[in-house]
């Protein structure tokens, strides 16, 4: 089964600053006939159900604020919020969907400096 | 719009069994790959496991295997999972998740339910 590994487990970013998450996957992602990498990343806040904010490793889902941003392909993902604000404190998981079974990463826990 | 409603918080024994229910709004179950997911309090995401609509075949997670079953009523576009032999650490959070059923490829989870509470203890 393929393992996925996020980093690091928290950071705390000033606000307007920038937030990298990482996330690696034990095995690629990357399907060559469609050209697509099956990774998304999701957002959950205290008390809510996770919400999808980017699949296919870079696609932002309708809505969601062009601040957010994933990138990567293969094995090693990036998401990166450009100017946090005060709204994205919250847990953020990467998915992979390539396989039937679709581990979450252990999730990174995003707060104000 | 897609509308995914859980059934209510479960209070249960160690030993004994729950099973959760997950109605569809919006969508016909048929469109839809339904998985479940759960959060144990103040942990991370934890698959469970799910349905692959194209293969007609339900996937688990090695952890659950023997002790989790997940099927579906597609009159009522209701999906259903079951846990036996309950301990202490499955309590948790239980959600249903789901993404369209695609021809060929899997979905990420667009749509989330509000969450089930199971709670097991003596």
């Amino acid at each position: 089964d393929i393992v996925m590994t996020q980093s690091p487990d928290s950071l705390a970013v000033s606000l307007g600053g920038r937030a990298t998450i990482n996330c690696k996957s034990s095995q690629s992602v990357f399907y060559g006939p469609s050209n697509k990498n099956y990774l998304a990343w999701y957002q959950q806040k205290p008390g809510q159900p996770p919400k999808l904010l980017i699949y296919g490793a870079s696609t932002r889902e309708s809505g969601v604020p062009d601040r957010f941003s994933g990138s990567g392909s293969g094995t090693d993902f990036t998401l990166t919020i450009s100017s946090l604000q005060a709204e994205d404190v919250a847990v953020y998981y990467c998915q992979q969907y390539y396989s039937r079974r679709l581990p979450f990463g252990g999730g990174t826990k995003v707060e104000i400096k | 719009q897609v509308q995914v409603v859980q059934s209510g918080a479960e209070v249960r024994k160690p030993g004994a069994s729950v099973k959760v229910s997950c109605k569809i709004s919006g969508y016909t179950l048929t469109e839809l790959s339904i998985h479940w997911v759960r959060q144990p309090p103040g942990k991370g995401l934890d698959w469970m496991g799910g349905f692959d609509r194209e293969d007609d075949e339900t996937f688990y997670a090695q952890k659950f295997q023997g002790r989790v079953t997940m099927t579906e009523d597609t009159s009522s576009d209701t999906a259903y999972m079951e846990l036996s032999s309950l301990r202490s650490e499955d309590t948790a959070v239980y959600y249903c998740a789901a993404g369209p059923a695609r021809l060929g490829e899997l979905s990420p989870f667009d749509y989330w339910g509000q969450g089930t509470l199971v709670t097991v203890s003596s």
